[in-house]
């Protein structure tokens, strides 16, 4: 079947414009997570939905970014006035629901920072 | 808290020679431990995972892995490499305390097998 999907595969923008970055999980899968990866700081857990509630966002790095899922499917992480430090691949991951232990993982959208 | 060391950033080895990556956790509950599989420009790929019950578990494409409760080990291993394994390789932990839920990642292994 269709695993996860994310969108765009790439985006550059300029230092202080504001980006979107949407994950399309498994069909049926409620719980969401999204992370980061960067050279300097690995991979990096940002945030997880359960359905459309985000009960944890401690590893969200800055008030700069924010999520939201709704319909209890696609979800969008949002980044404003972005910098370059924000420059990394974005990944995206769903399971079955939270108590399902694997997390299944998209392909990552390459966010880069001029 | 959680975390995962791999103390390898690269491991080489000769196609046909079993292979090991190691990877050690720390959690303050019950590991629930994971290795995931990254090719250039790809995303993560489950490769297995160890929850309870039988220490060695077995996975996709050949690979293994032994979980160690005292030495808090979970090293990757396969009896023979192929070249097409060469790639990044991440062991990753949850703690099975209520309310945790993310994934801790090691700063990944890369493999390079060797025709």
């Amino acid at each position: 079947g269709a695993g996860v999907s994310q969108s765009p595969s790439n985006k550059v923008t300029e230092k202080g414009k504001d980006v979107e970055l949407r994950c399309d999980p498994i069909s049926g899968h409620t719980a969401l997570y999204w992370y980061r990866q960067s050279l300097g700081q690995g991979l990096e857990f940002l945030i997880y939905f359960q359905g459309n509630s985000a009960p944890d966002k401690s590893g969200l790095p800055s008030d700069r970014f924010s999520a939201e899922r709704t319909g209890g499917s696609v979800s969008t992480l949002t980044i404003q006035r972005t910098q370059q430090e924000d420059s990394a691949v974005y990944l995206c991951a769903s399971s079955l629901d939270l108590a399902d232990y694997t997390q299944y993982f998209g392909p990552g959208t390459r966010l880069t920072v001029l | 808290a959680q975390s995962v060391a791999q103390p390898e950033d690269q491991v080489n080895v000769a196609e046909g020679n079993p292979l090991t990556v190691k990877c050690t956790y720390s959690v303050s509950g019950n590991p629930y431990l994971f290795w995931y599989v990254q090719y250039p420009n790809r995303g993560l790929q489950f490769l297995l995972k160890y929850i309870t019950g039988d220490n060695l578990v077995k996975g996709s494409y050949g690979f293994e892995a032994e979980f160690n409760k005292s030495q808090t080990s979970f090293h990757l291993k396969k009896p023979s490499a192929l070249v097409s394994d060469s790639a990044l390789y991440f062991c990753a932990v949850r703690d099975s305390g209520a309310g945790s839920y993310q994934l801790t990642f090691g700063k990944g292994t890369k493999l390079s097998v060797i025709p």
